[in-house]
């Protein structure tokens, strides 16, 4: 079945440190691609998307590329700062179709000022 | 209004006890969303309501009670519930019908706690 693997957490940098947050898939089809965000105490919200294969997607300063070659999805920001200290969810979503949102696992991240 | 409002924020309760949760949203959504998380763990899918009709219920035990009285509103009723099933509960709403856009639009979240 289709599946959405992300790396491990929590991760830590300092501010203005470069992120990557790995995510790969499994897919039987030609999913869409999200990266939600959930801040301490709240509920998720829609980060970046990308619907096809080599779209990037951006939004605050984080970009991620859907690579079909790779099947993956990373999330990359190039300064990271304090406010971004949050879990982030990878996504997997075949729209117009009758099935679930599959999420990664989560990887929490800190960031120290 | 592009917020998704859950009521209340905090709740206690015991398992014989019958208590409800509200949502609410006013950007024409038609797709309703029930979603169930634990403390380091994604989101599950419980109940999804599309055009005020549930068309999912992901084998939720009975104990939990979803309705949708129009298609601004989506309840949670609870009744007679464990200490496991302790957790923060999330509504959410997407654009259209189910999954229409993948792009869902969550409220805070209800923290319940069962005693």
């Amino acid at each position: 079945g289709d599946s959405v693997t992300q790396m491990e957490g929590p991760v830590t940098l300092s501010e203005e440190a470069f992120l990557t947050i790995n995510c790969t898939y499994t897919a039987t089809g030609y999913p869409s691609l999200f990266w939600y965000v959930q801040y301490p105490g709240e509920g998720l919200q829609l980060l970046l998307k990308a619907t096809k294969a080599d779209d990037k997607g951006s939004n605050k300063g984080f970009e991620a590329t859907y690579r079909k070659e790779t099947t993956s999805f990373h999330l990359e920001k190039g300064s990271v700062q304090v406010s971004d200290s949050a879990v982030y969810f990878c996504a997997l979503i075949y729209m117009n179709r009758d099935d679930k949102i599959i999420f990664g696992k989560g990887t929490r991240l800190h960031i120290l000022p | 209004d592009t917020e998704v409002t859950q009521t209340p924020k905090h709740l206690v309760m015991g398992m014989t006890n019958k208590k409800s949760l509200k949502c609410e949203q006013h950007m024409g959504h038609r797709a309703m969303y029930w979603y169930k998380q634990k403390a380091k763990k994604p989101p599950e899918l419980m109940f999804v309501y599309s055009y005020e009709k549930l068309s999912i219920n992901e084998s939720v035990p009975s104990r939990f009670s979803p309705e949708c009285p129009n298609s601004s509103l989506l309840n949670l009723h609870l009744h007679a519930l464990q200490p496991e099933d302790s957790a923060l509960y999330l509504c959410a709403s997407s654009p259209g019908g189910y999954l229409n856009t993948g792009e869902l639009f969550f409220g805070e979240g209800s923290r319940l706690t069962v005693l």
